[in-house]
């Protein structure tokens, strides 16, 4: 079974639509997260939820919204695509540590989004 | 601010050699943690390692091995005798133990190992 998952894996559409990447996962754990990869392979964290609850948003336009409707599944709906939003685009998790720190995030297998 | 620098950007290597990848962090934070994924050219991003800053302990992983040096701020990782199916793009990373868990990754290392 996929612990992360994240579809569609491939995702072309033109500038000014609006789109939609799906995650889910079944590993239990308590938060998750969205990266955004360039294309120099920068890796850079755009949101985070704990339990349903956003807890990091990174200075991100807020033609992205993410949207938690439970603690294993967590979207992002981009709004009025631009160009500089192709990117491939990872959904991750953790489990959360009450005493603090930093616990393993394990990573889907990335939505690369292609902006014409 | 906390940053994590892998000044090298690619390495390229005969099979079997041994290859270091360097990291260096930077962070205020007394407690931390420090990763390392692999991106291969699948690009999916596999877990390798995660090391509390509180263990100094080198590690080794069968023909892995990590070098945690708090005293340089560095955590590097070598490949021993190394395949060609080791040939991916390494990530070393660093997550905080303050405030919400978000984990500052270095631009990566592209390595390649020819046959």
């Amino acid at each position: 079974d996929t612990a992360v998952s994240q579809t569609p894996k491939y995702l072309v559409t033109q500038m000014g639509n609006d789109k939609s990447i799906k995650c889910e996962q079944n590993l239990g754990h308590d938060t998750m997260y969205w990266y955004k990869q360039d294309s120099k392979k920068f890796l850079k964290i755009m949101f985070s939820y704990n339990n349903k609850e956003l807890i990091i948003n990174e200075t991100v336009p807020n033609r992205f919204s993410p949207k938690s409707p439970d603690k294993a599944h967590l979207n992002l709906h981009i709004n009025s695509l631009e160009l500089g939003d192709s990117a491939v685009y990872f959904c991750a998790s953790s489990q959360e540590m009450t005493s603090g720190g930093s616990d393993t995030q394990y990573f889907g297998p990335g939505t690369r989004l292609t902006v014409l | 601010a906390q940053k994590v620098t892998q000044a090298q950007t690619e390495i390229s290597v005969v099979e079997k050699e041994d290859v270091t990848l360097d990291c260096v962090y930077e962070t205020r934070d007394t407690t931390y943690y420090l990763f390392w994924y692999k991106q291969p050219p699948s690009g999916e991003l596999v877990f390798l390692i995660r090391r509390n800053s509180f263990d100094e302990q080198n590690e080794i992983s069968g023909r892995y091995s990590w070098n945690f040096q708090k005293s340089t701020s560095s955590f590097n990782f070598t490949i021993t005798a190394s395949q060609v199916v080791d040939s991916a793009v390494y990530f070393c990373a660093l997550g905080s133990t303050q405030g919400a868990q978000k984990l500052v990754f270095g631009q990566g290392t592209r390595l390649t190992i020819n046959p």
